[in-house]
This record gives C-alpha cells, sequence and structure tokens, in this order.
C-alpha cells in the first residue's frame, strides 16, 4: 500500500527558530518520487521540491533543506530561520504507478 | 509565464444545481488532474488526464461528477446536481510527466476553485 504520514498536525515555532516537518511514506515500489508542497493563508499549493527514489543527496536551498533516509522511509524538510511569511500547511507527497498521494499536511505557524 | 488558471475563484450555490469548474493547464503539460480538499478528508485526487483521454476516475465520487478535457487547454469538472456536502476547495493541478515514471512529474497547482453549496 501507498501511504504517506505526517504525523505533525500543527507547529508552533517563535520567529527565528529552526523547524523541522517530518514526512514517513510507504511504498515497495521501487521507483519513486517524493514531494514537498506549502499551501499559504491565500490557498494556493506552491510546489517546494521533488526527489526521486535513486538519489538520496541531501538538498539545501536557501534556508530550506530536505533529508531523504530510504533506510527509514523518510522525506523530512528543515526551516532555518524560521519567518512569518512560512506559516502555511505543508504537505509532503508520493508519485508512483501514476498516482500521487498526499499525506495531512502540518500546520505551521511562526510566532513574531 | 501563466500558470494553471482555475474559473470560477469562488461559487455559492443552492443545492441541486449544476455546477461547472473550468481549468486552463499550463501549455506543453500533459497531465491534469483534478484534487478537492475539505478539512475532513484533506487533498482527494477526483480524476486525471493524459493526452486529454482520462486514465483514473476511481476518485470520482458519484455519478454526479463527471469530468472533461476537450483539447490541450481545457478541462471541466461538472457536478450536478450538486448537494451541501460537495462543499469544498476544488484544484485543478498539471503536470509535465516525466520519463521514468510517465505522469509524476511535479504538480502545478491552479488557485482552486471555492465551492458552497447550501
Amino acid at each position: 500500500a501507498q501511504k504517506v504520514t505526517q504525523a505533525q498536525t500543527e507547529i508552533s515555532v517563535v520567529e527565528k527558530e529552526d523547524v523541522t516537518l517530518d514526512c514517513v511514506y510507504e511504498t515497495r515500489d521501487t521507483t519513486y518520487y517524493l514531494f514537498w508542497y506549502k499551501q499559504p493563508p491565500s490557498g494556493e499549493l506552491v510546489f517546494l521540491i521533488r526527489r526521486n527514489s535513486f538519489d538520496e543527496q541531501n538538498e539545501i536551498s536557501g534556508r530550506y533543506s530536505w533529508n531523504f533516509q530510504k533506510s527509514t522511509s523518510s522525506f523530512n524538510f528543515t526551516i532555518t530561520a524560521s519567518q512569518v511569511v512560512d506559516s502555511a500547511v505543508y504537505f509532503c507527497a508520493l508519485g508512483t504507478l501514476g498516482q500521487f498521494y498526499f499525506g495531512t499536511g502540518t500546520s505551521l505557524t511562526v510566532i513574531p | 509565464d501563466a500558470g494553471v488558471i482555475q474559473s470560477p475563484r469562488h461559487e455559492v450555490t443552492e443545492m441541486g444545481q449544476e455546477v461547472t469548474l473550468r481549468c486552463k493547464p499550463i501549455s506543453g503539460h500533459d497531465y491534469l488532474f483534478w484534487y478537492r480538499q475539505t478539512m475532513m478528508r484533506g487533498l482527494e485526487l477526483l480524476i486525471y488526464f493524459n493526452n486529454n483521454v482520462p486514465i483514473d476516475d476511481s476518485g470520482m465520487p458519484e455519478d454526479r461528477f463527471s469530468a472533461k478535457m476537450p483539447n490541450a487547454s481545457f478541462s471541466t469538472l461538472k457536478i450536478q446536481p450538486s448537494e451541501p456536502r460537495d462543499s469544498a476547495v476544488y484544484f485543478c493541478a498539471s503536470s509535465p510527466g516525466s520519463l521514468s515514471l510517465p505522469n509524476t512529474g511535479e504538480l502545478f497547482f491552479g488557485e482552486g476553485s471555492r465551492l458552497t453549496v447550501l
């Protein structure tokens, strides 16, 4: 079965703190993709990153970084020095065998 | 470049009325998806198309829902008759696909159509 679990429903941090959003996935496929999307209060879904199952190299983009570990089936997302504009719901997703599977999202609130 | 364009952004209607949501995907994208988002069920895939052909409509909740893609630049999602439980945000997304897994290129979402059925 394909599944994405985001155990953290809501997180609150104070501005400038680092925060890690957890994502655990389940699949028996050997070829798959993992994604993170951001949904700010305005409602649109913004693509952040896509990684394939053969590339476990961690990625950094500005204050954002992603840690992909196949051994633990996790694809965690860290925001360094959080800002108020980071407040949003973040979705992790798995793409495989012609389907996308979204987690239930983690609502992040960054307090000024 | 224009992203995925959805209309209307907001729709309020009465139970029993027909609702038509529209989507223009990004030019050149081979895949088009319709999702529904509610607080209770999160993001649900309703249907997706590849090259204008419906591939998987197993997520379409009932016969009241139908989707069409008459050409590469336009798709509609129709609900007839609408019911209050259809109230949700409906997202259209398009994707260029990928070579290794044909329809798992990144999804580019529209801004959504917020439907309220009274």
